[in-house]
């Protein structure tokens, strides 16, 4: 699996979007990028994935750039309640196992 | 509310004994892993059944092994435990094992402490 590097931490403003970037630039053409996030010491919690193109859902929006070396999780209005650990990972599907290759990740501290 | 449930929550034990984590899977989902937290590793996988087969494994111990019965819930068994096994211990399920890719889920996880 592709390797990911993300800030270690960043603040954002209650109510404001936060973009959280991450790189990949040894990514493969089969591989996805999915982006997860932990609360507290919570089980980690899937939010959104993408191959190449954008995707939206109710929680996030990601931004994959068209080289697809980087992404870009959006949270569109940050609340309190989305302060947490946010993990971004590029996996291949497949025969060798779905297995979730978690780094550092971003610690995002939301502040009124 | 992710559908995977983990029993116990808490466990505390002494070095040297066994115990045994358990979890069920949202319901119609084949596939369960199991992922060990510990302050110093961060998240890291340990091993994956898929209807009853082990399907990938991890960084596992030795020590430690797993199963998954024909009702789908998985038990995972750590034996001859050490100080260092303390940790966050979390099972995830998902729909299955494929070339499509499928969200995993994640339960509550077992704090396991190790005296």
């Amino acid at each position: 699996d592709a390797k990911t590097t993300q800030p270690p931490s960043m603040d954002c403003a209650e109510g404001r979007a936060a973009n959280l970037p991450c790189n990949h630039s040894t990514i493969s053409g089969n591989e996805y990028v999915y982006w997860y996030r932990q609360i507290h010491s919570q089980g980690p919690q899937y939010i959104i994935h993408g191959l190449k193109n954008n995707e939206t859902n109710e929680m996030a929006s990601l931004i994959i750039t068209e080289d697809r070396k980087s992404s870009t999780l959006i949270l569109p209005h940050a609340t309190l309640r989305d302060t947490a650990v946010y993990y971004c990972i590029v996996r291949v599907d497949g025969a060798a196992g779905n297995k979730l290759t978690f780094g550092g990740g971003t610690r995002v501290l939301v502040k009124p | 509310d992710s559908g995977v449930t983990q029993t116990p929550k808490h466990l505390i034990t002494a070095t040297g004994q066994r115990v045994t984590l358990r979890c069920s899977p949202r319901s119609g989902d084949l596939s369960v892993y199991w992922y060990q937290q510990s302050l110093d590793q961060g998240l890291q996988f340990l091993i994956q059944y898929y209807n009853g087969e082990e399907r990938a494994k991890g960084n596992i111990l030795e020590r430690f092994s797993a199963q998954q019965f024909p009702d789908l819930h998985s038990e995972l068994n750590l034996s001859s435990l050490e100080l260092g096994d303390s940790a966050l211990y979390f099972c995830a399920s998902s729909v299955e094992s494929g070339r499509i890719p499928y969200e995993q889920y994640f339960g509550p996880g077992t704090r396991l402490t190790v005296t």
